[in-house]
């Protein structure tokens, strides 16, 4: 079954850490740009970061450049997102997403950041 | 960054014909795609390059772009269709998402 499954959300206090993984079964992860999107009842759907093929391109949301960083394993057929400095704005259920054609084809079933103290 | 503006909600007759905007200036420069997200579920592309349609998606959904407005026409409104609608833009590398339309069938 081509799918994505996101993993590794919690809950942490602020100015914590988390590293979020996105792992791709069903297809080869290292043909697409992958992408995190997070979503809350606020504010809908965000894009968070976006990484290419090989890794050369990263781009992010301005709210999370310097605390955010994306990153990819093509041999375990995943991508990753280290997180830090997290604020309250960072809740969300987050969800990895392939790009396709300035689009987003497939998403992954989202895993959940909740920060609170 | 830039923004993209939805109604937050529309309603429709079955069988109707359902227009869904989504306003901001740099759709005149940028593709507008579309997503269907259902309760529970993670969201469904439903048009992609302004006006393509991925493979499965059923005919009665269409897109369009014009100047600073994009548009998800659904023809022929099914109950199955009543859903949040999101439209999205991608420049240089940016990703934003309009703030979602819900649309309801009755």
């Amino acid at each position: 079954e081509v799918q994505l499954v996101a993993s590794g959300g919690g809950l942490v206090q602020p100015g914590g850490s988390l590293r979020l993984s996105c792992v791709a079964s069903g297809f080869t992860l290292s043909d697409y740009w992958v992408s995190w999107v997070r979503q809350t009842p606020g504010r809908g759907l965000e894009w968070v970061a976006t990484i290419k093929q090989d890794g050369s391109e990263k781009y992010y949301m301005d709210s999370v450049k310097g605390r955010f960083s994306i990153s990819r394993d093509n041999a375990k057929n995943s991508v990753f997102l280290q997180m830090s400095g997290l604020k309250a704005e960072d809740t969300a259920v987050y969800s990895c997403a392939r790009d396709w054609n300035y689009g987003f084809n497939l998403w992954g079933r989202g895993t959940v950041v909740t920060v609170s103290s | 960054s830039y923004e993209l503006t939805q109604p937050p909600s529309v309603s429709v007759s079955p069988g109707q014909t359902a227009s869904l905007t989504c306003s901001g200036e740099k759709l005149r420069d940028v593709y507008a795609s579309w997503y269907q997200q259902k309760p529970g579920q993670l969201p469904v592309l439903v048009s992609y390059q302004d006006d393509r349609r991925p493979s499965g998606i059923p005919e009665r959904f269409s897109g369009s772009s014009s100047a600073n407005t994009a548009t998800l026409t659904i023809s022929g409104t099914q109950i199955m269709d009543e859903a949040v609608y999101y439209c999205q833009g991608w420049d240089r590398n940016i990703v934003v998402f309009g703030g979602g339309t819900k649309l309801t069938v009755l």
